[in-house]
This record gives C-alpha cells, sequence and structure tokens, in this order.
C-alpha cells in the first residue's frame, strides 16, 4: 500500500530536549516536505527537499533541521525544542515530474506538545 | 507573494443540504488548484484538483470549477451527507511542475443527521 509514515503519532516533552520526528514514503517520490499545521494558519511549509542531498527552507524553517540522506526518509529535527514549536506536524511527498498537479500524499500527522 | 483565502467557518449544515465552500486565490502565472481533505485524526487527502483555467476538478459529488477571470476555485456539493464531516483545504501550487502547496486555514464542516 503506498503510504507515508510518520512516527511518532504523539510526544509530550519539555524545553531545550532535542527530538527527532521521522518520516518515510515507499512510493520512490522525488519531492518531500514538512508542514506544521495551526489553528486559523492553515498549514505552513517548514522545510522541502527536491531529492536525495537537496533540501530548502520553507515558509518557517527557525528553529528545524531536516536531512535527506536516503530518497526514502525525511527526518524533522527540532534541536531545542521551545512551546511555540507546539503543534501538529505532516510530511508530505510527491512525484517531481509528470506535469502540473502533481498531488502530495500526506502522512498521519504528529502531535507534538512542548511543555 | 502567493496566498489562499477561503471562507470562514465553522460550517453547519443538515443532511441532503447544498454545500458551498468559498476560495479565492491570488498568484503569479497559471497555478494549480486543489481541495485536500482532512478527516478527524487523520491527514490530508487529495480531494479534487484543477491545473488550468475552466477545468472542473471533481470527485465523490463535490466539484470545483478554475476560475480565472474572479480568481476563484469555489467548493460545492449538491447533498451532503454525515460522512462529509471533516476540514477542508483550499490550496495552490504556484508554478508549473513547482510542489509548494499553500493552504488557506481550512474550513471545518459539520453535517448533521
Amino acid at each position: 500500500e503506498a503510504q507515508v509514515t510518520q512516527n511518532p503519532r504523539y510526544l509530550i516533552t519539555v524545553t531545550g530536549k532535542k527530538l527527532t520526528v521521522t518520516c518515510s514514503q515507499n512510493m520512490n517520490h522525488e519531492y518531500m516536505s514538512w508542514y506544521r499545521q495551526d489553528p486559523g494558519l492553515g498549514l505552513r511549509q517548514i522545510y522541502y527537499s527536491m531529492n536525495v542531498e537537496v533540501t530548502d527552507k520553507g515558509d518557517v524553517p527557525e528553529g528545524y533541521k531536516v536531512s535527506r540522506k536516503e530518497k526514502r526518509n525525511f527526518p524533522l529535527i527540532l534541536e531545542s525544542p521551545s512551546p511555540n514549536q507546539t503543534s501538529l506536524y505532516f510530511c508530505a511527498s510527491s512525484r517531481r515530474t509528470g506535469g502540473a498537479g502533481q498531488p502530495q500524499h500526506f502522512g498521519d500527522g504528529t502531535r507534538l506538545s512542548i511543555l | 507573494g502567493n496566498s489562499v483565502t477561503q471562507m470562514e467557518g465553522p460550517v453547519t449544515l443538515s443532511e441532503e443540504a447544498f454545500l458551498t465552500i468559498n476560495c479565492t486565490y491570488t498568484a503569479t502565472g497559471y497555478p494549480s488548484l486543489f481541495w485536500y481533505v482532512q478527516y478527524p485524526g487523520e491527514g490530508l487527502q487529495l480531494l479534487l484538483k484543477a491545473t488550468k483555467a475552466d477545468d472542473k476538478g471533481s470527485n465523490k459529488g463535490f466539484e470545483a470549477t478554475y476560475r480565472k477571470e474572479t480568481t476563484s476555485f469555489h467548493l460545492e456539493k449538491g447533498s451532503v451527507q454525515v460522512s462529509d464531516s471533516a476540514v477542508y483545504f483550499c490550496a495552490l501550487t504556484g508554478i508549473q511542475g513547482a510542489q509548494k502547496l499553500v493552504f488557506g486555514q481550512g474550513t471545518r464542516l459539520t453535517i448533521n443527521p
């Protein structure tokens, strides 16, 4: 089954304790992206990757890091989490080729609470 | 920059009512337009899309038409069901072949039996 898998689904942690949210896709997609969802703001892009070893900032990258060492994996790293990073996070992937309007496939989300 | 504006929610309707969720956009060039749906506890799923002016996207009884003259992509359904209760997001990708999605703020829809 084609899917994007995120782990963990839920995490409560404390300020300053490094954490990693993993994301893996089994569709051989080149493009992967992280979004955060906050009430009234919709989803905003944090970082994206066009292919292995190619990453770039989205609209709200401060406080986050990513890596793309393998095509299927795109972990999101919070080196020193703060309460304003409490949010619902989504990983997504899509093909790069095939014309306009390639749909993105989303994981089920990770709810992070930073105390 | 590119942006998407959706009608404010939440929206509450009775089963079999007609649904419209308004969406307008600001973008340079010719964006691709999407509606995504988020059911409780799940990620976003593509509902429908349109990639050029006057295209109509449709799926599961939902429709939306790409109107370049009014920069709109309103979502409609003739007869909603309780199972349509979800959060709906209008979104666009900015230029041909680009993947970055710009989302509206989402509209929560509740259908009462």
